[in-house]
């Protein structure tokens, strides 16, 4: 099974900050990797598909590159309703699809 | 507009058998490229994929989770269905049914999930 580990689990930043967030798979996976956002209490949203696609309704501050193995999400200059946590997700060799682990975006 | 709602118990016994069953509307799952899939996440842990179904009635489980999955769906209801036998207290969890389109290859809509705990 293919594992996706993000980097880092959690992270402090400030409104207006730039925020990168990696995803590594175990092995390549071309460019069919998605992230989400969620927030507590609340369904994960689809943010990125196919690694930098932006899903439509989704600000054009997240953004999304990698393909194989290594993967990012940036939030360009972060926004009081980004502090949430981020999730990755392959779809590329399944079963099974696999998530990462989380980052949880934090108020510095 | 397309949306997804899951339901079933909220508390089951240890070794007792779970039923979910997601109603979905806005979308057909006879149409080709569709799918839906059951994730669940355990209280303050990551998402962790269950099983999916397609239009085509190809069915994928969880290598880990397999033996104990079964998922069906009724396109006449619009419904998809995912049972989880021989429930423990550890898959305590809100359980979330997602559409996936193929072109994709990410889940585009969720359901608002259902927790679900196992308890005596």
């Amino acid at each position: 099974a293919i594992q996706l580990t993000q980097s880092p689990s959690s992270l402090s930043a400030s409104v207006g900050d730039r925020v990168t967030i990696t995803c590594r798979a175990s092995q390549g996976i071309s460019s069919a990797l998605a992230w989400y956002q969620q927030k507590p209490g609340k369904a994960p949203k689809l943010l990125i598909y196919d690694a930098s696609s932006l899903e439509s309704g989704v600000p054009s501050r997240f953004s999304g590159s990698g393909s194989g193995t290594d993967f990012t999400l940036t939030i360009s200059s972060l926004q009081p309703e980004d502090f949430a946590t981020y999730y990755c997700q392959q779809f590329n060799n399944y079963p099974p699809l696999t998530f990462g682990g989380g980052t949880k975006v934090e108020i510095k | 507009q397309v949306t997804l709602r899951e339901s079933g118990p909220a508390l089951v016994k240890p070794t007792q058998t779970l039923t979910l069953t997601c109603t979905f509307s806005g979308f057909s799952l006879s149409t080709s490229g569709m799918c839906v899939s059951w994730i669940r996440q355990p209280p303050g842990k990551a998402l962790e994929w269950l099983a999916l179904i397609d239009w085509d009635d190809d069915k994928y489980y969880s290598t880990s989770l397999k033996t104990r999955l079964t998922i069906s769906k009724d396109t006449s209801k619009n419904q998809v269905v995912l049972t989880m036998t021989n429930m423990d207290p550890v898959d305590t969890a809100t359980y979330y049914c997602a559409r996936t389109i193929m072109t994709t290859h990410a889940f585009d809509i969720w359901g608002q999930g259902t927790m679900v705990t196992v308890s005596s």
